[in-house]
């Protein structure tokens, strides 16, 4: 089945800076990576998307680039902001077979904006 | 108001007890899952269901059991089977199961703890 490994766990940055955040996959069939947002004590929120077939997708301060050849994908936050401090999760899906419409998610990134 | 919504928020149970987590969704949505968080683990998915009386094992079922009688709930029951049952449970539902690229909507959660 698929792996999904994330890093950094923690990430501490001071405001104004740009946070990174990395993903790797291990099935080369998938085909969408979704990031999560998770901030304390509440369900995950998607803050961003991208499918196979595109290379970056941006969305203001935050952006997602892939590579497929590597496997991997990460998040670009600029310009962070103390409302920006929560969990990062990456996910991965592939499209048919016994895994249709399931995600399988990184560890997640813990990250801190200090004003 | 759309949305997921968790029963209890917390939860406490006395080990060798049977448990069972509400999970209602309004949003008209085929598809619902149940994931377990633990500290950085990221999420893993128990079971899920891409519609009504019908649902598949995930990547750790053992100990807990599900239904789907109705579209808009799908209640998760933790065992006494389940050896490590505290945990926080998280439930999502997507429009699915027409394709893999369908945002997860994340309820807030249940914080279980077996005492």
């Amino acid at each position: 089945g698929e792996n999904v490994e994330q890093h950094p766990s923690t990430l501490s940055v001071q405001e104004g800076d740009s946070a990174v955040i990395k993903c790797t996959y291990s099935d080369s069939a998938s085909n969408y990576f979704p990031w999560y947002k998770q901030e304390l004590g509440k369900g995950p929120q998607l803050i961003i998307d991208i499918r196979s077939n595109v290379g970056e997708k941006k969305d203001q301060r935050i952006a997602v680039t892939l590579n497929k050849t590597a496997k991997h994908f990460s998040l670009h936050i600029t310009e962070t902001q103390p409302e920006d401090s929560a969990v990062y999760f990456c996910a991965a899906s592939r499209a048919g077979g016994t895994s249709y419409g399931k995600l399988t998610f990184g560890q997640g990134t813990i990250l801190t904006v200090h004003p | 108001d759309g949305g997921i919504t968790q029963s209890p928020k917390y939860l406490f149970r006395k080990e060798g007890q049977n448990v069972t987590l509400s999970c209602e969704q309004n949003l008209n949505h085929d598809a619902m899952y149940w994931y377990r968080q633990d500290p950085g683990q990221g999420l893993r998915l128990i079971y899920y269901s891409q519609i009504v009386n019908d649902f598949q094992k995930g990547d750790i079922a053992e100990g807990y059991s599900v239904s789907r009688e109705k579209k808009e709930s799908f209640p998760l029951t933790v065992t006494s089977a389940q050896k490590n049952p505290t945990a926080f449970y998280l439930c999502a539902s997507s429009t699915g199961p027409a394709g893999v690229f369908n945002e997860q909507f994340f309820g807030p959660g249940t914080r279980l703890t077996v005492l």
